[in-house]
């Protein structure tokens, strides 16, 4: 049981350049979420799905676009890469609307740089 | 100002201590309560949750919320060196809301 399953790991970029972040689920959970963790500012939700074909915006969106064109699949796509996005992206997924008591379930991450 | 606050560490403490961790919110409509794990290189993942005030024990730990201070704790009794972590307390208004996380705490257990 692979859970959820971020593709790349690491990533460097040069500034201005665009890259897509997968992420996989094999839980077939509903809900899927892309966040980004800075130092000193903990996890921050950059857009969220409530099903396949659905993408809302989170609380940082700007400079990224999502698609969930799949259930099990939720990408996150910098079109032209800033420094200021330089992060650790997680990608996390829940069942259903009880987001609580059945928690998130991660992914290990993708540690981007853009220099 | 941030609506859940943590220090951020790192706090170290020798293997068997008791370890204390905390958080404050700033919103009294905040009714769940969560602590997360996360190892280093890893995603976060869910230790326990309680809801609204009060106590809830799984095994060495302890998580504990008291509404009237906005202040939410998480004891571990008899640390382990495999408690090294940073962990984030996270808040919410309803099960099906928004989850907001703190910024996490790191902590070293010395063998």
């Amino acid at each position: 049981n692979a859970g959820v399953t971020q593709t790349p790991k690491f990533r460097v970029l040069k500034t201005g350049q665009s890259m897509t972040l997968l992420c996989a689920q094999d839980m077939n959970h509903e809900y899927m979420y892309w966040y980004r963790q800075d130092p000193g500012m903990g996890l921050r939700l950059i857009h969220y799905s409530v099903g396949e074909g659905t993408t809302a915006k989170g609380e940082v969106p700007d400079g990224y676009n999502v698609s969930r064109l799949k259930k099990q699949n939720f990408l996150l796509g910098l079109e032209s890469a800033a420094p200021s996005q330089t992060s650790v992206y997680f990608c996390a997924s829940t069942k259903d609307r009880d987001r609580i008591g059945g928690g998130y379930t991660f992914g290990s991450g993708t540690r981007l740089t853009v220099v | 100002q941030k609506e859940v606050e943590q220090d951020p560490g790192p706090l170290s403490v020798p293997e068997g201590a008791i370890v204390s961790l905390n958080c404050t919110y700033s919103n009294s409509a905040f009714q769940y309560f969560m602590w997360y794990r996360q190892y280093s290189r890893k995603g976060p993942e869910l230790l326990m949750y309680t809801y609204s005030s009060g106590n809830k024990e799984d095994g060495r730990f302890t998580a504990q919320v008291d509404k009237s201070s906005k202040y939410i704790s998480l004891f571990i009794r008899d640390s382990q060196p495999s408690d090294s972590a940073t962990y984030l307390c996270a808040t919410s208004y309803s099960s099906a809301s928004k989850i907001i996380f703190g910024s996490g705490t790191r902590l070293s257990i010395r063998p």
